[in-house]
Order: C-alpha cells, then structure tokens, then sequence
C-alpha cells in the first residue's frame, strides 16, 4: 500500500510570502504529525492531528498552522516566511492517535530566500 | 521534559567491523523506543522498536534492547555494509504526535 507523500518535494519563496504543504497519509491510518528538520535545532515536533482537531503542538510561533480534512489529510501553513524557516518539513502518519509508531513521508525541503 | 542524548558523529567503519552507536534517554513514565534511518535526500524510516523493557528490537542486522536500568537504546550491527551508510536518529515517543528525538548520528561505511 502506498507510503505517506508529501507535496511538493521542493519549494523556494521569498521573506514574508506564505506557504502551504501537503500530506496524505498511509490509508486508514487517521493521525497525522508535522515536524521541521534543521541542521542546528534537529528534528522538531510541530503539531499533531486527529479527526480534524489539533490535539497537541510543540513550541512554534502562531506563524506556523496547520489542519485536517475529513479524508486526514493535512496541510500545513507558514506565513510571513523568515529565513530560518528554510528547513525540511516532515509529515508523519499513525493509525490511531496513541499509537507510537509513526510512518513518514519524504519531506518538503523549504528555501525561503 | 523527555529528551533523547544519542552519540555524537560523524561514524566511519570499514565494511563488515562492527558497528555500535549511543543512545540514552530521560523520560517519565514508559516511553516506546525507536531508531530510524535517514538516507540523502529522504524522511525517515522506522529501522527497529521496542516499547517496553528488556524487548529487543531487530531488523536487517540491526539490534537494539530497551535497558530502563540505564535508560539506553543502544544501536548495534555485526558487520556493516557500505549500503548501511545513512544518519540514525534515536526516538522516543509516549504518544504518536509528540516524538523526541536525539541529534543524529551520520555513519559512513568504506569498502
């Protein structure tokens, strides 16, 4: 069955634009979690969701948002770009929230120039 | 808060030594145990778990067992093959949504 994709792959944008990420997780599974990878910070929890509802987010700006369809699908936004957003953005699929494991997809690398 | 301290790298090995990377975590409660790899230009994948102590988590070669007495994860390989060269993350997760993860270490195999 298929993994988790992520769209775009890639994706350059100016200060102060704003940007929309895609994922659609593995079939069936319901919670979806968004995470930034940097070369300084790491591997960084966004936030999470499930059946549409936010249900627990790390310790980023209101810049950063996100939400879920009926489908679970995500969908993440960043407004008012800075140039420490440049990062890869990495969604991860569970099957139920609760459950540890997590599938990720392959990211979207982020330029903001 | 919870938090994963994993080996500093970067790691290079010649193929087929053996191949041991750090991983120690501080955690409330009972959290499940991960590694996952990260090749060029990819997310990541799950390469073992383990979700409670003494399991021992195994896949392609790769061991690593929950030891709580010590708080560690430690990943371990037999014989290491160019095709392993990749960064291993070390996790830990109470919860789906919120993981932690240590800094990454970059292994490099030469032949």
């Amino acid at each position: 069955k298929a993994g988790v994709t992520q769209t775009p792959r890639y994706l350059i944008k100016t200060r102060g634009q704003q940007v929309t990420l895609s994922c659609s997780p593995i079939s069936g599974h319901r919670s979806v979690s968004w995470y930034q990878q940097t070369p300084g910070q790491g591997l960084q929890f966004l936030f999470e969701y499930f059946s549409e509802t936010q249900r627990n987010k790390g310790n980023f700006p209101g810049r950063f948002s996100g939400r879920q369809f009926s489908n679970s699908r995500s969908e993440m936004n960043v407004s008012t770009l800075e140039l420490g957003d440049s990062a890869l953005y990495l969604c991860a699929s569970s099957f139920l929230q609760g459950d540890t494991e997590a599938f990720f997809g392959q990211g979207t690398r982020l330029t903001v120039v | 808060g919870d938090s994963v301290t994993q080996m500093e790298g970067p790691v290079t090995l010649s193929e087929e030594a053996f191949l041991t990377i750090n991983c120690t975590y501080t955690a409330t409660g009972y959290p499940s145990l991960f590694w996952y790899v990260q090749y060029p230009g990819e997310g990541l994948q799950l390469l073992l778990k383990a979700t409670k102590a003494d399991d021992k988590g195994s896949n392609k070669g790769f061991e690593a067992t929950y030891r709580k007495e010590t708080t560690s994860f430690h990943l371990e390989k037999g014989s290491v093959q160019v095709s392993d060269s990749a960064v291993y993350f070390c996790a830990l997760s109470q919860t789906s949504g919120d993981m932690r993860f240590g800094a990454g270490t970059r292994l490099t195999v030469k032949p």
